[in-house]
């Protein structure tokens, strides 16, 4: 399985303050993505990445930017926090037998 | 984007086989068949994927239909730890590699 990590697992923000979520791999992966899942919904995408410095938007994008200067860390962040952010965000990889890994998971709730 | 139906909820017995369906109408040629599934506050775990070919592995096996309009999830045995949302998710080889979470089915499993 491939090593990955995020950080923090939970995080409590207020309403307009900037946010940085942290995901780490450990084994190079060229696809990485984040995440959301609301209660009762399966996850959306928000944004993926293909490789460094390449990313794209997913379905709910708005509010959300994302950075991956090394193959090794996709970071996703909230520009201004709202409480429509309130989640549990995940992260994903690809991995090299095609199927994908996910985080365990930050739980975000911004009040 | 090609879309899965599944049941909302199913419910087996503990050691007996369970049979999860998916339909999945408008599948394109392209379009691998995934499955995952969560556990109750964990990230989605990997079972199994295919793409025409029926697919075992360890954890379960995976049977596709001869037009590849619906596919079953096959659980052997179910434990009382199989208990999860599972999900059937096409993965479109030409969107970025991304999975497309729909509602999944919850599997509830009786002692």
């Amino acid at each position: 399985d491939a090593g990955i990590t995020q950080s923090p697992r939970h995080k409590v923000t207020e309403t307009g303050t900037p946010v940085t979520l942290r995901c780490h791999q450990t084994e190079n992966h060229r696809y990485m993505y984040w995440y959301r899942q609301d209660p009762g919904h399966g996850l959306r995408l928000i944004h993926y990445s293909y490789g460094v410095k390449d990313t794209d938007k997913g379905e709910v994008s708005d509010g959300y930017s994302v950075s991956r200067s090394k193959t090794e860390d996709f970071l996703l962040t909230l520009e201004s926090a709202t409480s429509s952010q309130t989640s549990v965000y995940f992260c994903a990889i690809r991995d090299i037998q095609d199927g994908y890994t996910f985080g365990s998971g930050t739980r975000l709730t911004v009040v | 984007d090609a879309k899965t139906t599944q049941p909302n909820s199913m419910e087996s017995n503990e050691e007996e086989p369970v049979h999860l369906p998916c339909n999945h109408s408008t599948i394109s040629g392209t379009d691998y068949i995934h499955w995952y599934r969560q556990l109750p506050s964990q990230g989605p775990e990997y079972v199994i994927h295919g793409l025409t070919s029926n697919v075992n592995n360890r954890m379960a096996s995976l049977a596709i239909a001869e037009d590849r309009k619906s596919s079953t999830l096959i659980l052997h045995r179910a434990t009382l730890r199989d208990a999860a949302v599972y999900y059937c998710i096409l993965r479109d080889n030409n969107a970025g590699n991304m999975l497309t979470f729909g509602g999944g089915t919850r599997l509830m499993v009786k002692p």
